[in-house]
């Protein structure tokens, strides 16, 4: 059940660069979309999300692009510093339950 | 800042046996959740909880599983009898939309 994909298991950035992390979904039925950074031994730990009657949603360093007729999104944040190194995934929700199906995850790595 | 505890951080249990993973929710929050992530493995949605009883539950969730809410505050989730593909980190989620969703940092249970 691949219906939230991030292809990326890997990305590692410069300090003060941008980072750039991709997902794609193939569930029409999903309308909103949210990402979550996550440490070792740690539960995730919500970032930005976006719905998707918007193509764009900024928070600080972070922003979240939305493409619905590729069924993609991105999270870029800029810039990279090297306390963002965590694994970041895309998740995504439809319906009235708001259960979330997540990626697998993309590991950051902020080389300072 | 509230957030969601769980405890305990780590439980080892035997084969065949019970055990509780429990809870507290951010306390103005109305919906909550579980999912787990078994080692290298996606975030997996096990359960929702609303307005006191499951609004939804994965197929993982069977007759072994339940969930409770016996307080007002603390959320429960029991296996009845737990199987070596068990083992897992399990997240306890709430949200006060259904959205958003905060997580705890998890418990981490061992089935030997």
């Amino acid at each position: 059940d691949q219906q939230v994909k991030q292809n990326s298991p890997s990305l590692s950035v410069q300090e003060g660069r941008i980072s750039i992390l991709n997902c794609d979904y193939t569930n029409s039925m999903f309308d909103y979309f949210l990402w979550y950074k996550k440490y070792p031994a740690e539960g995730p730990t919500f970032l930005i999300s976006i719905s998707s009657i918007k193509d764009k949603n900024e928070d600080g360093r972070f922003t979240v692009f939305l493409n619905k007729s590729a069924k993609h999104l991105s999270l870029h944040i800029v810039p990279s510093q090297p306390g963002d190194s965590a694994v970041y995934f895309c998740a995504a929700t439809g319906g009235s339950n708001y259960k979330l199906t997540f990626g697998k995850g993309t590991l950051l790595t902020v080389n300072p | 800042e509230p957030e969601v505890t769980q405890t305990p951080s780590h439980q080892v249990t035997q084969m065949g046996q019970e055990v509780i993973l429990r809870c507290v929710p951010i306390s103005n929050h109305l919906y909550f959740y579980w999912y787990r992530q078994i080692l290298g493995q996606k975030v997996e949605f096990l359960v929702s909880f609303y307005n006191n009883e499951i609004s939804e539950k994965s197929e993982i969730f069977d007759d072994q599983f339940s969930v409770e809410r016996p307080d007002g505050s603390n959320f429960t989730l029991k296996i009845r009898s737990t199987k070596l593909e068990d083992s897992a980190m399990y997240f306890c989620a709430s949200s006060v939309q259904g959205i958003e969703q905060f997580f705890g940092p998890g418990t981490r249970l061992t089935v030997l």
